[in-house]
């Protein structure tokens, strides 16, 4: 199985604040990639797939980058709406979540 | 516009088998690249990948799951079903079921989730 791990698993910011969370895979794969945001008591979100492609109607200040093991997802300017837990995903063999990321109000 | 929804007990007992429903409209199973996954998340845990059911009618399993588990499609109705047998406490979860456009693509629609509590 893909282990996937995030960094950190909590981050205090404000609203205005750029984030980076970092997501690691045990191995390659590939750019077969996803973010996903999900809300407190809400269904997960697609944010990006393919490590680096925005998914329709999600702001432009969500982009990710990587390739192979190292990943990261960048938030710009944070706003009200953006203080929730981010998923990566891998689906380059079955699939496969990291433990997430708790983006909280600083 | 894709919607999902799931729908089954919110409540089973140890040992008892699982059976949940996927209705979902907007697509169609029948349509080539066109996949069905069941996902589930224990109370303030991470997410896990169950099952997937694919256009064709093939099916994928969690390597840990597996002989417990069992998807199917009904065309007919836009429905996915997922049994889950011989539960436990530790399989209480908010499972969903999503969307995939093929089999090496994300999880690009989601259900709203419903809450299963097992007792012991």
């Amino acid at each position: 199985d893909i282990q996937m791990t995030q960094s950190p698993s909590t981050l205090s910011a404000s609203v205005g604040d750029s984030v980076t969370i970092t997501c690691r895979a045990s191995q390659s794969v590939r750019n077969w990639l996803a973010w996903h945001q999900q809300r407190p008591g809400k269904a997960p979100k697609l944010l990006i797939y393919k490590a680096s492609t925005l998914q329709s109607g999600v702001p432009s200040r969500f982009s990710g980058s990587g390739s192979g093991t190292e990943f990261t997802l960048n938030i710009s300017s944070l706003q009200p709406d953006d203080f929730a837990t981010y998923y990566c995903q891998q689906y380059e063999d079955d699939y496969t979540f990291g433990q997430g990321t708790k983006v909280e109000i600083k | 516009q894709v919607t999902l929804r799931e729908s089954g007990p919110a409540l089973v007992k140890s040992t008892q088998t699982l059976t949940l429903t996927c209705d979902f409209s907007g697509f169609s199973l029948t349509s080539s690249e066109m996949s069905v996954s069941w996902i589930r998340q224990p109370p303030g845990k991470a997410l896990e990948w169950l099952a997937r059911i694919d256009w064709d009618d093939d099916k994928f399993y969690s390597a840990s799951l597996k002989t417990r588990l069992t998807i199917s499609k009904v065309t007919s109705k836009n429905q996915v079903v997922l049994t889950m047998t011989n539960m436990d406490p530790v399989d209480t979860a908010t499972y969903y079921c999503a969307r995939l456009q093929g089999p090496a693509a994300p999880f690009d629609s989601w259900g709203q989730g419903t809450l299963v509590t097992v007792s012991s």
